[in-house]
């Protein structure tokens, strides 16, 4: 247990509306990122975080944005929801100390109507 | 560009009835491969990160073993608790840093009593 929480766990919205989805950690680590999971598609990187303030676009970054103020926040925000977001959204943490290591969240399932 | 194979889609077992997943693996430079159990409903839970051609890793009844072009997962003797969806991703080094992961699509396990 790497100390990740996401919140909220499910969410159904409508197309249009904004959503923000929140990551927190316990222990501190620098990188954080956010993945989407689809069937067929495996995990795939949306954004990631290399400090507070610092982020970076990942595969399929396009329609989200993140924000990072605090160590232990990393927010991700789908400023105008639509249906090809539904999915299920992780957050992970990655740990170096000595092996190299990503943990992930318990997810948060999003449909958008 | 970076990508990770995983097969079969999905592979039925009897308890006790060894046998491989494979991953299958394109990257400019290899950093790191890992291994990671899904469980329905849940966050990937780490297993293994192999770093080098020849390298094996152990857990339980679980081997991880890592060539230059793909990496096995052994499970030997498999209980119905192993049944999952078994997830492979690969790091490489010159993907900008800060430790993203590329992901397969998945394998998954249903191992029958």
């Amino acid at each position: 247990d790497a100390g990740i929480t996401q919140s909220p766990r499910h969410k159904v919205t409508e197309t249009g509306t904004p959503v923000t989805l929140r990551c927190h950690q316990t222990e501190n680590h620098r990188y954080m990122y956010w993945y989407r999971q689809d069937p067929g598609h495996g995990l795939r990187l949306i954004h990631y975080s290399y400090g507070v303030k610092d982020t970076d676009k990942g595969e399929v970054s396009d329609g989200y944005s993140v924000s990072r103020s605090k160590t232990e926040d990393f927010l991700l925000t789908l400023e105008s929801a639509t249906s090809s977001q539904t999915s299920v959204y992780f957050c992970a943490i990655s740990v170096t100390s000595g092996e190299y290591e990503q943990y992930f969240g318990p997810g948060t399932r999003l449909t958008v109507t | 560009e970076d990508q990770v194979t995983q097969s079969p889609e999905a592979l039925r077992l009897q308890e006790g009835e060894s046998s491989s997943l494979n991953c299958s693996y394109t990257v400019s430079g290899l950093r790191g491969l890992f291994w990671y159990r899904q469980d329905p409903g849940k966050g990937p839970e780490f297993l293994f990160t192999l770093y080098s051609a020849g390298e094996e890793k152990e857990k339980e009844r679980l081997k991880a073993t890592l060539t230059k072009k793909e990496s096995f997962l052994h499970i030997t003797a498999p209980k119905p608790e192993d049944s999952a969806t078994y997830l492979c991703a690969v790091q490489d080094m010159f993907s900008g840093g800060y430790n993203k992961l590329i992901f397969g699509a998945g394998t998954r396990l249903a191992v029958h009593p």
